[in-house]
C-alpha cells in the first residue's frame, strides 16, 4: 500500500499568518489528493479536491499544490476560526488512506 | 440540502455484532460511491470501506477485511456496516460520506455515531 507521511504534526500560528503543511505519499499519487479541516467533536470539512481545486464556500486564503509525491495546502492570513486539525487523503487507488494529521494551535 | 445521518452505535462487549446505518437525504443516492470513515478516541482518520453506486463492488482497509461488511440498500437510500466480532480497537467514531464523484474526495460527512467496544 501507498504510504502517506503528514508533516509537521503539530503547528503553532498566530492570527494573520501564512501557514503550510506537507503531505508526501511513498507512490505517485498524480493529483488524487484531498484535504480536510476538523474540529474536536465535529465531522471533518472537505477543503480542497485534486491537489488544488477549492471546494464551493471555502475561504480563499485556503490553497493547495503538488502533484506525484508531495503536496502542501497553505493558509494564508490564518484566521481565528482556522485553528483545527488537518488532514491530506489520497483516493488514487483502493484502499484509500489518509495523513496522520496536523494540529494548527494559536502561538 | 444533503443529510447523512449515522445510527447503531452504543456500548458493546468484545466479540458480538453491530450494524451501523446512515440514512441519506437530500441526494441522489445511486449517483455516488459511500464510504466509511472512523476515528478512534484521540486519534486521525481511518478509512474503512467503499461501495460503489450499484452496490456490487466493494473495497476494505486491510485492517477490517474479512470482519467488516459495508452493503446499501438505493430503495432506502442507506448505507450500512456490519462489523462482527468486534474488537477493542473497533472503539471508534463512525461516519459516513459520499463521494465526490468525478473529483474525487469526500464531499458530505454524517455526524458520525459512537461505538465503544468494552467488557
Amino acid at each position: 500500500d501507498t504510504q502517506m507521511t503528514q508533516s509537521p504534526s503539530t503547528l503553532s500560528a498566530s492570527v494573520g499568518d501564512r501557514v503550510t503543511i506537507t503531505c508526501r505519499t511513498s507512490q505517485d499519487i498524480d493529483i488524487w489528493l484531498a484535504w480536510y479541516q476538523q474540529k474536536p467533536g465535529k465531522a471533518p470539512k472537505f477543503l480542497i479536491y485534486k491537489a488544488s481545486t477549492l471546494q464551493s464556500g471555502v475561504p480563499s486564503r485556503f490553497s493547495g499544490s503538488g502533484s506525484g509525491t508531495e503536496f502542501t495546502l497553505t493558509i494564508s492570513n490564518v484566521q481565528p476560526d482556522d485553528f483545527a486539525t488537518y488532514y491530506c487523503h489520497r483516493y488514487n487507488r483502493y484502499p484509500y488512506s489518509f495523513g496522520q494529521g496536523t494540529k494548527l494551535e494559536i502561538k | 440540502q444533503v443529510n447523512l445521518v449515522e445510527s447503531g452505535g452504543g456500548v458493546v462487549q468484545p466479540g458480538t455484532s453491530l450494524r451501523l446505518s446512515c440514512a441519506a437525504s437530500g441526494l441522489t443516492f445511486t449517483s455516488h460511491a459511500m464510504h466509511w470513515v472512523r476515528q478512534a478516541p484521540g486519534k486521525g482518520l481511518e478509512w474503512v470501506a467503499v461501495v460503489l453506486k450499484d452496490g456490487t463492488n466493494k473495497f476494505y482497509a486491510d485492517s477490517v477485511k474479512g470482519r467488516l461488511t459495508i452493503s446499501r440498500d438505493n430503495s432506502k437510500n442507506t448505507l450500512y456496516l456490519q462489523i462482527d466480532s468486534l474488537r477493542i480497537d473497533d472503539t471508534a467514531v463512525y461516519y459516513c460520506a459520499r463521494d465526490n464523484t468525478g473529483d474525487g474526495g469526500f464531499d458530505y460527512w454524517g455526524q458520525g455515531t459512537l461505538v465503544t467496544v468494552s467488557s
